[in-house]
C-alpha cells in the first residue's frame, strides 16, 4: 500500500541555519505530494505541495523537489526563524484516491 | 483562522461513553474530512463525506460514526469509548470532493481524553 516515511525528530537549529527534512515515499500510482505545518496548538496547514515529477513546491521560503527515480520530497529552508518551530508532516495522495497519507511527523526547534 | 470550525476543543469523559464532535466547514465547501491525531497511531484518516454523502473511509472504527448534514457540517460520534481512543481529532475542509487535487483547511481539533 501507499506509504510516507519521514525523518524522525526532533530536529533542533540555530536561527539562520539551513533545514533538510527527508520525506520518502512508496505508491502504486503517479501520487501528489505534499508539505503540512502545524504551530503549537493549532490544526495543520498546508504549506506545499507538487503535483507531478520535477516539480517544485515552495512557500515562506520553503522548497521540496518532486523527485520520481528517488521517490523523495525532501523539505529545505537556507535560513530557518525561530518562529518556524513547528511539526512537519510529509503526505501523499494518489491519483484517483481521495484519501491524503501522512508521515509520522517531524518536529522542529529553532533557537534564538 | 482556517475558517473551518470544531466544537468543543477540549472533552474528558469515561470509558463506555459516547461523544459527538462537530465541524463547520469553510463557506462555500463541500467536503468535510475527518481525521484521529494520537502519538502512536500518527495522523489517520477515518472518514469525508461530500455534499451530504459519504465519499471515502479511511481507519474507521466500526464503534465511530460521521454524518454531514444539508447545511454541511459535520458531526463524528465516537461510541463505548475506551482509553485509546484519547486523541486529537481534526476536521477539514475543501471545496470539491478530490482530496489530492484540493487543498484541505484544518480546524483547530478537539481533544479528547477518555479515563
Amino acid at each position: 500500500g501507499n506509504s510516507v516515511t519521514q525523518m524522525e525528530g526532533p530536529v533542533t537549529l540555530s536561527e539562520e541555519a539551513f533545514l533538510t527534512i527527508n520525506c520518502t515515499y512508496t505508491a502504486t500510482g503517479y501520487p501528489s505530494l505534499f508539505w503540512y505545518v502545524q504551530y503549537p496548538g493549532e490544526g495543520l496547514q498546508l504549506l506545499l505541495k507538487a503535483t507531478k515529477a520535477d516539480d517544485k513546491g515552495s512557500n515562506k521560503g520553503f522548497e521540496a523537489t518532486y523527485r520520481k527515480e528517488t521517490t523523495s520530497f525532501h523539505l529545505e529552508k537556507g535560513s530557518v526563524q525561530v518562529s518556524d518551530s513547528a511539526v512537519y508532516f510529509c503526505a501523499l495522495s494518489d491519483r484517483g484516491d481521495d484519501k491524503i497519507i501522512f508521515g509520522k511527523g517531524t518536529r522542529l526547534h529553532i533557537l534564538p | 483562522d482556517s475558517g473551518v470550525t470544531q466544537t468543543p476543543k477540549h472533552l474528558i469523559t469515561a470509558t463506555g461513553q459516547r461523544v459527538t464532535l462537530r465541524c463547520s466547514p469553510r463557506s462555500g465547501d463541500l467536503s468535510v474530512y475527518w481525521y484521529q491525531q494520537s502519538l502512536d497511531q500518527g495522523l489517520q484518516f477515518l472518514i469525508q463525506y461530500y455534499n451530504g454523502e459519504e465519499r471515502a473511509k479511511g481507519n474507521i472504527l466500526e464503534r465511530f460514526s460521521a454524518q454531514q448534514f444539508p447545511d454541511l457540517h459535520s458531526e463524528l460520534n465516537l461510541s463505548s469509548l475506551e482509553l485509546g481512543d484519547s486523541a486529537l481529532y481534526f476536521c477539514a475542509s475543501s471545496v470539491g470532493a478530490g482530496a489530492g487535487r484540493e487543498t484541505q483547511y484544518f480546524g483547530p481539533g478537539t481533544r479528547l481524553l477518555v479515563l
